[in-house]
Formats: C-alpha cells, sequence, structure tokens
C-alpha cells in the first residue's frame, strides 16, 4: 500500500535554532501534502496545505514565516520550523493523498520536536 | 465551519467486549467520513471510511454506518481483544480536502 516516511522521527533542538522536518510520499505522487499538528491529548489541527510548485496555504493563526513549507517535487514536502521555541514543542504529522477526490490520506509515523 | 465531535475517553474494557465510541459531525456540504487508528507509538492508520449516507465502512472487525439523518458515524466492535488498544480518531473531508479530525478517543482493553 501507499507509504509516506516522514523523517526525522524525533528530534531535540535549542531555543533559536531551525528544525526541518521531511514528507515523503515513497510510491506514489503526491500533488498535495497536509502538515498537522498534534499536542498531547489532543487532536490534529491542520496546518497547512502544501501544493507541489506552489505556495503552500496556511490555516488560520497558523505563522507562514515561522513554519516554512517547501513542496519542490512530487513526492517530497518539507516543513522548517525556525527560530524554534519551547510553545513549538509538539508532535508533527504529514499526510499525502494517493489520488483525488475521497482518497484517503496516508500519513507518515510523525515527528516529536521538544525545543529546550 | 465543519466539525467533529467524539466522545470523550477514556474508554475502558474487558477483553470480548463490546465497543461504540460515538462520532457527529457537523459539515455544510456531504462530506466523506472516516475513522483513524494510532496505535501507540505509531502514525496513524485508515481503519475504515463510508463515502455517502447509509454506507457502511467496515475492517478487522469494525464498522460503522455512515448516518445523515443524525449526522453520526459511530464506530462499534462487537468483542474488542487487548491488541484494540489505540487512539481512534473520527475525520470527515468534503471535496477532497484535507482531513477534519474529532479531538479522538483512547480505548484501553485489559485481559
Amino acid at each position: 500500500g501507499a507509504v509516506v516516511s516522514q523523517h526525522p522521527s524525533w528530534v531535540i533542538c535549542k531555543s533559536g535554532t531551525s528544525v526541518k522536518i521531511e514528507c515523503r510520499s515513497l510510491d506514489f505522487q503526491a500533488t498535495t501534502m497536509f502538515w498537522y499538528r498534534q499536542f498531547p491529548k489532543q487532536s490534529l489541527m491542520l496546518m497547512a496545505t502544501s501544493n507541489e510548485g506552489s505556495k503552500a496555504t496556511y490555516e488560520q493563526g497558523v505563522e507562514k514565516d515561522k513554519f516554512l513549507i517547501n513542496h519542490a517535487s512530487l513526492t517530497l514536502s518539507t516543513l522548517t520550523v525556525t527560530s524554534a521555541h519551547p510553545e513549538d514543542s509538539s508532535f508533527y504529522i504529514c499526510s499525502a493523498r494517493d489520488g483525488i477526490g475521497v482518497s484517503p490520506l496516508h500519513f507518515g509515523n510523525g515527528t516529536r520536536l521538544t525545543v529546550t | 465551519g465543519d466539525s467533529v465531535t467524539q466522545m470523550e475517553g477514556p474508554v475502558t474494557l474487558s477483553e470480548e467486549a463490546f465497543l461504540t465510541i460515538n462520532c457527529t459531525y457537523t459539515a455544510t456540504g456531504y462530506p466523506s467520513l472516516f475513522w483513524y487508528v494510532q496505535y501507540p507509538g505509531e502514525g496513524l492508520q485508515l481503519l475504515l471510511k463510508a463515502t455517502k449516507a447509509d454506507d457502511k465502512g467496515s475492517n478487522k472487525g469494525f464498522e460503522a454506518t455512515y448516518r445523515k439523518e443524525t449526522t453520526s458515524f459511530h464506530l462499534e466492535k462487537g468483542s474488542v481483544q487487548v491488541s484494540d488498544s489505540a487512539v481512534y480518531f473520527c475525520a470527515l473531508s468534503e471535496a477532497g480536502t484535507a482531513l477534519i479530525f474529532g479531538k479522538g478517543t483512547t480505548l484501553s482493553v485489559s485481559s
């Protein structure tokens, strides 16, 4: 089945540094990828929709200058958390749709970010 | 806007008990409905889905029926196992857009 690979699975960084998270669709092409953030014991909140070859669409309240998204190819999207702060510590999950319309999303295993 | 409401957990059951996790939704159009499962330490996996009213999604003994009249998509399983312990998310998607998730329900099954 369709596989989405997310890397790294966990990262610890110091406050003020930047962290890049990669999301790859391994056996299908994904024109659209989605980035979610999950706080402990809470639901997944959509951060942005990443479209190949164009600018990402951010949800209300998500700082686009802080969470930089690049979708340079049909199999790779990256999320860079710039100038990270402890409040950015969270679980970030990417997903990609294998097909169009109501085809289900496939999720990466997520990245646990801890900012110290 | 669209939203999904799930029953709050945790749900604690003994092995072979009957499971119901309630899910209701609000949507402006005719969404597709999904249940995702997140096992400890793993990513989200699609459990089942339904794309139109009265459709029944099923997988691994789990079932959910798309009820338009009650805007519900309750998850059921007749006999749970310890291996079913996980967090279950109800979600909807309209016209292929990003999923909107409920808050998740933690299920803990003991032997």
